[in-house]
């Protein structure tokens, strides 16, 4: 099946930095979809994003859908201790009639006051 | 409007037991999906049903794993009997139509399950 490679896996940062984490994969894609899990909680969808080269913001997020379809990338900019979590890139399938989600291992933020 | 719901949040159980875990979707969702994250792996596809029907099941690990959703409102998936690599959290996810414009799927918190 298909496999995103996300990284990095961790990252520990002091609050007011950007970040950035990206995913990757050896197939082409329609829609890259980013997720972020609170503790205790489940996934949350941040930003879809459905053509290449598209660049969509929320907030202090922003992402973009890479042009050879194979990659896209998070941004947050001047973080704070509510962005901590474990954020997940995603892609749609719709094999079999199903939109089921594949998902990268995710990349667990930690913001230091 | 409530989110999607599960129960319980938390199950230990010994190796060879049966576990039932539930999960309640948005009202009026009637697309139901069930996704299993092992600790360090990625969150992984399992089945997808439409109303009362499956739809796609082909993330289904082994016939231990029985899901259900008689009348197409809430729906369980039984482990019978657990192993302990079936320790892991399963999430429970609904959506409002197959698609992406109107396919958003909404994730519930979770069941922590653990095998021993």
């Amino acid at each position: 099946g298909q496999q995103l490679n996300q990284s990095p896996q961790s990252m520990f940062i002091q609050e007011g930095e950007d970040v950035s984490m990206n995913c990757t994969s050896s197939s082409i894609f329609n829609t890259w979809l980013w997720y972020k899990q609170d503790p205790g909680e489940g996934p949350v969808l941040l930003i879809a994003l459905y053509k290449a080269g598209e660049l969509t913001s929320n907030g202090r997020l922003t992402a973009q859908f890479g042009i050879t379809r194979k990659d896209s990338f998070l941004n947050i900019s001047a973080s704070i201790p509510s962005d901590v979590g474990i954020y997940f890139c995603a892609v749609t399938y719709s094999g079999a009639g199903s939109y089921q989600l594949t998902f990268g291992k995710g990349t667990k933020l930690s913001v230091i006051p | 409007e409530a989110g999607v719901t599960q129960f319980p949040s938390h199950s230990v159980i010994e190796k060879g037991q049966t576990v039932t875990l539930r999960c309640d979707p948005i009202s009026g969702h009637d697309n139901l999906y069930w996704y299993r994250r092992v600790m360090g792996k990625e969150i992984k596809f399992l089945l997808h049903f439409v109303k009362e029907s499956k739809q796609d099941e082909s993330g289904m690990p082994n016939n231990r794993f029985l899901a259900e959703r008689t009348g197409g409102t809430y729906s369980t998936l039984k482990v019978q009997p657990a192993e302990l690599e079936d320790s892991g959290v399963y999430f429970c996810a609904s959506s409002q139509a197959p698609g992406l414009a109107l396919g958003e799927q909404f994730f519930g918190p979770g069941t922590r399950l653990t095998v021993l």
